[in-house]
């Protein structure tokens, strides 16, 4: 059974902080790793989707690393802002028929103003 | 900016009833998905839809469950007689490409919470 994982479950933190959370994923045969940000009552909104050992991307204030050889992705927000908080999804899939996706827990991030 | 959505928001249904939650994807996009997810719980993949047909299933995904997309337009996923453990928020998503579809993000809907009494 594949198991991903997120570290920290919740965060708090004051606006203007800078954070990061941890997205752990079996390495093997992995084909891509994607992250989300999920508001309460609306569609988890995709951030970035990640193939490469090395990747870096950037989206704004967010940035995000992959690491597939030991089965890791890093998600940074850089001067955390109130409407950041969220919670944040990673999810990896492993080729096959279809791209399904294996999603972690979340980390639920609360900036405070 | 295109958006898969869903209706309805919320269903509220007596154990033992049949249910139909219904997505409407992005009009370009050739891969299409169902998951839930329990309260407390991880999002978990059902059932992924492509070509008219089933591509992959989860063992959730039972003969209870399935899955048509009868005008071209809309997707739906139907459990034929709920039980209580079926509560959960249903999503739809869908996602572009075919040899391209690792790489692509799937875009989700606001979700069906479905609750059954």
């Amino acid at each position: 059974i594949l198991n991903v994982e997120q570290s920290p479950q919740s965060l708090h933190v004051q606006e203007g902080d800078s954070t990061n959370f941890t997205c752990s994923f079996p390495s093997s045969n992995f084909y891509a790793l994607h992250w989300y940000r999920w508001e309460t009552a609306k569609s988890p909104e995709a951030l970035f989707v990640m193939t490469l050992n090395g990747d870096e991307k950037k989206k704004g204030r967010i940035s995000a690393t992959l690491n597939t050889k030991e089965g890791y992705s890093y998600l940074y927000i850089k001067g955390s802002q109130p409407e950041d908080s969220a919670t944040y999804l990673c999810a990896s899939s492993y080729g096959g028929a279809t791209n399904k996706l294996i999603f972690g827990t979340g980390t639920l991030l609360a900036v405070q103003p | 900016e295109p958006e898969v959505t869903q209706t309805p928001s919320h269903q509220v249904t007596q154990m033992g009833q049949e249910v139909i939650l219904r997505c409407v994807p992005i009009s370009n996009h050739l891969y299409f998905y169902w998951y839930r997810q329990i309260l407390g719980q991880k999002v978990e993949f059902l059932v992924s839809f492509y070509n008219n047909e089933i591509s992959e299933k989860s063992e959730i995904f039972d003969d209870q469950f399935s899955v048509e997309r009868p005008d071209g337009s809309n997707f739906t996923l139907k459990i034929r007689s709920t039980k209580l453990e079926d509560s959960a928020m249903y999503f739809c998503a869908s996602s572009e490409g075919v040899v391209t579809r690792f790489e692509q993000p799937q875009h989700f809907g606001d979700g069906t919470r479905l609750s059954i009494l």
